[in-house]
């Protein structure tokens, strides 16, 4: 069964400094999504794209985070400088189409910002 | 503002036993959809059953189903005959009309042997 990948699962970082997480999704899944989950929490979108294009990231904080899909297939979110404040798990969904397709998850980034 | 409200922190049930978990949500719109996800610990999240709302029907997937009230706005999950494997979290939560899924803060089901 395909799934979304994710990598690294685990990181540690310390403020001020940059990471990046990596997301595969299902092949031929159009759109993609980042989310932030923070302890506790439920997750909240970041970023959506559908293929190349963003969709939505009006919740992405755009002095610190990036994100791209440069070829319409995998991603990287990137944080920089990383805050105290950053330390969550990244989520990575992908879906067939843009619409009300169900979205599947990937397994995570948990990042630990010292 | 749209939110969806899981009451529930914590939720325990005895093996084989059936459990009700609740969900409320508040949205202006007419037509969206309604998922359960299921997050088991250290593991990826996975959709356990959707509901259209235009579907008065209620969804039912093998020992899950939910009940479905759209004008009070609820839409709670049942799971009968639980088993170990179904401790996680679990999620309740809709997508708007830009598809994104907005999710409620979770209740953990525990499943007493």
């Amino acid at each position: 069964e395909a799934e979304v990948a994710q990598s690294p699962r685990y990181k540690i970082t310390e403020k001020s400094q940059a990471v990046a997480f990596w997301c595969d999704p299902i092949s031929g899944h159009a759109t993609l999504y980042w989310y932030r989950q923070i302890l506790g929490q439920g997750p909240e979108l970041l970023v959506q794209f559908q293929d190349e294009s963003v969709v939505d990231d009006s919740q992405l904080p755009k002095d610190r985070f990036s994100a791209e899909r440069l070829k319409g297939v995998d991603s990287t979110l990137k944080i920089q400088p990383a805050e105290l404040g950053d330390s969550a798990m990244y989520l990575c969904a992908s879906s067939r189409t843009y619409g009300q397709d169900t979205q599947y998850f990937g397994p995570g980034t948990r990042l630990t910002v010292l | 503002a749209q939110t969806v409200t899981q009451s529930q922190p914590e939720m325990s049930v005895q093996e084989a036993e059936t459990v009700t978990l609740s969900c409320t949500y508040d949205t202006s719109e007419s037509d969206y959809y309604l998922f359960w996800y299921k997050q088991p610990p250290s593991r990826q999240m996975i959709l356990v059953i959707r509901q259209e709302a235009y579907k008065q029907q209620n969804a039912t997937e093998n020992r899950f189903s939910v009940n479905f009230q759209k004008a009070a706005k609820s839409f709670s999950l049942k799971i009968s005959d639980s088993q170990l494997g179904d401790a996680a979290m679990y999620f309740c939560a809709y997508t708007d009309s830009s598809y994104k899924l907005i999710f409620g803060s979770g209740t953990r089901l525990l499943v007493r042997p």
